[in-house]
């Protein structure tokens, strides 16, 4: 059974680059597509973006001048990089794992960002 | 403002039949398939209908999903107090090169 787990901190500074890993077990990071989701507070899904390790990755077009993710397939992670984040990126972030056809058949639990001083 | 349009709440009784509506466009709906999600406070979403209608192994068939040209439906059939949850459709859209999702619908069990 996959399995994904994020890590990182849960509070950031804004002007300051949020950081997560989604660590993989239980199947190789080396197919399927990676992603990244958040959630803000009392608000719905979003998508920030996804990667396959063959494939450039592909960013939320309202995100993309902020984010990378990249794989590192020695570790079976990958990450997500969010530079000058604001209070509005303040969200459970999720990582998740998709076949190309579903987008997201597993996830990880979630882990709350707080962006503030 | 979500890419897809879902209604932000529905409520039904306990037995009763409730269709959750997602509408998009041709360059999502149009021309992809529809995909559900359960979302629980607290917990990962869940993957409830893929491929406009197919249901994954363990999801009871309570749950169907359907699709006509640039909207999709999903319904719950027998209604019960555990589907009370945020539901989101999910699709690629061919112009964002990406997948976008309905803002979320909250079904509430009355």
């Amino acid at each position: 059974q996959v399995q994904l787990q994020e890590s990182g901190p849960g509070l950031v500074k804004p002007s300051e680059t949020l950081s997560l890993t989604c660590t993989v077990s239980g199947g190789s990071i080396s197919t399927y597509y990676w992603s990244w989701i958040r959630q803000p507070p009392g608000k719905g899904l979003e998508s920030i973006g996804y990667i396959h390790f063959r494939l450039n990755a592909n960013y939320n077009p309202s995100l993309k001048s902020r984010v990378t993710i990249s794989v590192d397939t020695s570790k079976n992670q990958f990450s997500l990089r969010l530079s000058s984040v604001t209070a509005a990126d303040t969200a459970v972030y999720y990582c998740a794992r998709g076949d190309g056809y579903i987008p997201f058949d597993f996830w990880g639990q979630g882990t709350l960002v707080t962006v503030s001083s | 403002q979500s890419v897809l349009t879902q209604p932000p709440s529905a409520s039904g009784t306990p037995g009763q039949r409730v269709a959750i509506s997602c509408s998009g466009r041709s360059s999502n709906i149009g021309s992809n398939t529809v995909n559900w999600y359960q979302h629980l406070p607290g917990t990962a979403p869940k993957l409830l209908i893929y491929s406009n209608n197919q249901r994954p192994s363990g999801v009871p068939d309570r749950f169907s999903g359907s699709k006509s040209g640039t909207s999709a439906s999903l319904a719950i059939s027998g209604l019960r107090s555990e589907d009370e949850a945020d539901y989101y459709c999910v699709v690629w859209d061919d112009s964002l090169n990406g997948w976008v999702f309905g803002g979320g619908t909250k079904l509430t069990v009355l």
